[in-house]
């Protein structure tokens, strides 16, 4: 157990609506990440943070915006959300500082969009 | 830019049998691989990662993958399935800079048959 909690873990909401996903670690580790798997893509970067307040665009990012207040806790926001926004999205931490450094999954969450 | 292949998405062994899952990456840089595992309805796990410092790689629960350079491959095998190796099974590369996420493969899903 590598200290990653997302929330939900399971979302039915509708199209146009506002969604958002959240992803809490306790381990203090500086990098954060959001993917989304999809059958036949693997995971997909959506977007990462290294730092409060400092984030980045992934490949996918197109629909998604992020928030990073504090340490332990990455947002990801569906503004309007849209049927091909249908996923699962994993969180992960890394400590970052080696480029061997393990990344963690969280356990997911399981988004349909009506 | 970085990224991996994996060959077949689908592979059925036997229980006792050899396993081998194919990767192949595409780097113009020495490339940082994994493996990891994804059993039913949870997150990813790290299986094993290439370090450089040795081509073959033993991970955990009897998996092992072999760099090599002038194949650009790191397949993952097992010299003997079981039937709680039966999960989907993604490589991925990672950058050296910036945000440190991992590129993956669109995963190879394992089944064993007693």
């Amino acid at each position: 157990d590598a200290g990653i909690t997302q929330s939900p873990r399971h979302k039915v909401t509708e199209t146009g609506t506002p969604v958002t996903l959240r992803c809490h670690q306790t381990e203090n580790h500086r990098y954060m990440y959001w993917y989304r798997q999809d059958p036949g893509h693997g995971l997909r970067l959506i977007h990462y943070s290294y730092g409060v307040k400092d984030t980045d665009k992934g490949e996918v990012s197109d629909g998604y915006s992020v928030s990073r207040s504090k340490t332990e806790d990455f947002l990801l926001t569906l503004e309007s959300a849209t049927s091909s926004q249908t996923s699962v999205y994993f969180c992960a931490i890394s400590a970052g500082g080696n480029v061997l450094d393990e990344q963690f999954f969280g356990p997911g969450t399981r988004l349909t969009v009506l | 830019a970085q990224s991996v292949t994996q060959l077949g998405s689908h592979v059925s062994v036997s229980e006792g049998a050899l396993v081998l899952l194919r990767c192949n990456y595409s780097s113009s840089v020495p490339p940082y691989l994994f493996w990891y595992v994804q059993y039913p309805n949870q997150g990813l796990q790290l299986l094993l990662k290439y370090t450089s410092a040795a081509t073959l790689v033993k991970g955990i629960n009897g998996f092992e993958a072999e760099f090599k350079k002038s194949e650009t491959s790191f397949h993952l095998t097992k010299p003997s399935a079981h039937m709680s190796d039966a999960a989907e099974y993604f490589c991925a590369v990672r950058m050296d800079t910036g945000r440190r996420a991992l590129t993956f493969g669109s995963g190879t899903r394992l089944q064993v048959q007693p």
